[in-house]
């Protein structure tokens, strides 16, 4: 099994400039989400999903969106991307999204916005 | 809302020290509490969790018991090595409402540095 695999692992875009940031999972998780994590503050919600076909917001959605075609795959997209979304991100995944789950991180990708 | 609060690192100890790292919680329903640990370069993996007041999460000799009279979650070691050299946080979810969905609110983390 590889886990939770995420791509690329650092990106460099310009301030308007749109890109998507991929995470796939092999291990038939129904639930999967993404984390942003900037110093001093954790990892905050972004967007998550409780299965193929349905998404739901986060703590800090704006300016991201994500789809759910697959079990396998939860890919986040920057529209327009803005300085204040510099940060690592981190998609997880787990398997019934319980209360309880433990839940497994991707490696994460460095996202720098000039 | 649910929030969690570590304490402020860094922490930097020596070898065989012990270590304690501190977590206060707030809550609403009957959250589950994990420590969650970042070597460096890599991402987030499980640690420890406790899912009900009074468990005792424990894993490559750290611990940390769920305490819902005083709301917290301390992290424990007897004896730190260099390879524990990370950064820690504490996590909690939280069911009130129906289910969750797993949906992690995290603390600010807490840099543990190992010397030798």
């Amino acid at each position: 099994n590889a886990g939770v695999t995420q791509t690329p692992k650092f990106q460099v875009l310009k301030t308007g400039q749109s890109m998507t940031l991929q995470c796939a999972q092999d291990m038939n998780h129904e639930y999967m989400s993404w984390y942003r994590q900037d110093p001093g503050m954790g990892l905050r919600l972004i967007h998550y999903s409780v299965g193929a076909g349905i998404t739901d917001q986060g703590e800090v959605p704006n300016g991201y969106n994500v789809s759910r075609s697959t079990t396998e795959d939860f890919p986040l997209r920057l529209l327009s991307a803005a300085p204040s979304q510099t940060s690592v991100y981190f998609c997880a995944s787990s398997d019934q999204g319980t209360s309880t789950d433990t839940q497994y991180f991707g490696p994460g990708t460095r996202l720098t916005v000039l | 809302g649910n929030s969690v609060t570590q304490m402020e690192g860094p922490v930097t100890l020596s070898e065989e020290a012990f270590l304690t790292i501190n977590c206060t919680y707030t809550a609403t329903g009957y959250p589950s509490l994990f420590w969650y640990v970042q070597y460096p370069g890599e991402g987030l993996q499980l640690l420890l969790k406790a899912t009900k007041a009074d468990d005792k999460g424990s894993n490559k000799g750290f611990e940390a018991t769920y305490r819902k009279e005083t709301t917290s979650f301390h992290l424990e070691k007897g004896s730190v090595q260099v390879s524990d050299s990370a950064v820690y946080f504490c996590a909690l979810t939280s069911n009130a409402g129906g289910t969750s969905y797993g949906k992690l609110t995290f603390g600010q983390g807490t840099i543990l540095t190992v010397h030798p």
